[in-house]
This record gives structure tokens, sequence and C-alpha cells, in this order.
């Protein structure tokens, strides 16, 4: 049972490139999510789905886009790298909704870093 | 929209010693909170959470925490820190029930000398 699992671990990318973070979780779970992390700001929730089919914006979705074609898949993308979106990027998903259950299951972290 | 506070960034102790991590929340009605861990190299986990009832909250490793609703505040306890309790903490409140509104405080990174 892998749980939550991010790929890749750590990109390099220069401004204005693109890319897709994927997140895959193999709890059967029907909420995911995705956290940036930077240094002294916690975590800050950029894009969430509660089921397949479906997304919404969180705190910080500026020049992100997501997709939650499948239930088990939560990609991340980015259209145009910036210096600012360089960060730890955390998937996480939950049973069902937070007021209920309260846990999220955290994958690894996708370091990427935009020169 | 809710925000939380850690205002401490990095707490540095001794084997043994006693730990208190502050956090405080601002929101009005009902809140569910919780305190999260991140051990050198793994992902977040839950550490313990209150949803109602016994404002002590008992969690894992000998963590506790007590909700203070008076003083908006979910401190986190332990009696004697262990090197291996070093990790960065995060409080974070869910208001209301909502499904998207966990919101994580900055974090205190804890640092255990042996």
């Amino acid at each position: 049972n892998a749980g939550v699992t991010q790929t890749p671990k750590f990109r390099v990318l220069k401004t204005g490139q693109s890319m897709t973070l994927l997140c895959a979780q193999d709890m059967n779970h029907e909420y995911m999510y995705w956290y940036r992390q930077d240094p002294g700001m916690g975590l800050r929730l950029i894009h969430y789905s509660v089921g397949e089919g479906t997304t919404a914006k969180g705190e910080v979705p500026d020049g992100y886009n997501v997709s939650r074609l499948k239930k088990q898949n939560f990609l991340l993308g980015l259209e145009s790298a910036a210096p600012s979106q360089t960060s730890v990027y955390f998937c996480a998903s939950s049973e069902g909704v937070l007021g209920e259950t309260g846990e999220l299951f955290f994958g690894e972290g996708s370091r990427l870093t935009v020169l | 929209a809710q925000s939380v506070s850690q205002h401490n960034h990095h707490v540095i102790l001794s084997e043994a010693a006693s730990l208190e991590l502050g956090c405080n929340y601002s929101y009005g009605g009902t809140v569910n909170l919780f305190w999260y861990v991140q051990y050198p190299g793994q992902h977040l986990q839950l550490l313990l959470k209150y949803f109602s009832g016994d404002p002590l909250v008992k969690g894992i490793k000998g963590f506790e925490a007590e909700f203070i609703k008076s003083k908006f505040s979910f401190n986190l306890r332990k009696p004697s820190v262990q090197w291996s309790d070093t990790a960065e903490y995060f409080c974070a409140v869910n208001a209301g029930g909502s499904a998207r509104q966990l919101t994580f405080g900055s974090g205190t990174q804890l640092t255990v000398l042996p």
C-alpha cells in the first residue's frame, strides 16, 4: 500500500517552461489537495478536488492548473514557470470531508526550482 | 478567512526538557484543530486532532494538546522530549467543517540536542 505518491521528486525548470506534477493515491479517497510549502509560510493550499472531474481554487491558485480525470490521480500543471514558483509541493488526500475525518495523508513532496 | 499563528519559529531543547509549542487561530465559530509533524526527510503526518469533547487531547508519541476556546489556542505539549522528536511541527485549523479550509500555521522547527 503506497499511500500518496508524487512524481517527480525533484525538477529544475527555466523561466517560461511548463511541467506537470503527478499525484497518485491508492486509498480510494474522494478528496485530493495540492499545497506548496515555503520557508516561514507553512503550507498554502493551491487547488483541491472533492471528487473525480471536479476541481476548485485554494488560497494561492494563480499560475497553476489542475485536473482530476481519474479518482486516484490529481495533476498540478505549471504552464509558464516563474521563479516565484520555486517551492516544495505536497499532494494530500483525505477520505472524506475534513470536518468529519480531519486527517490528510501526504505525499513525500516534490521540490521544484525555477531558474 | 481563518488564520493560524505559530509564534515560535525555532525551538532548541535538550533531551528530557519539557516542550510547549504555541498555536493561536483566528475564527469565531466552531473549529477543528490539528497538529501535524514532519520528521526530517519524511512527509507530514497527523500527530493529534481535536473535534469536540475533552479539550485535552492525547496523540502519538506522548504528545498532547489543550484547546482553550477563550484564548483561541491549541498548544502542543510533551513532558520530556527525545532526540527523535526533532522535526517541524505544524498547527492547522479547519473552520466550520468545510472540506477546503485546512489552514496551516507557518511551522515550528524543534531541535532536540542529545
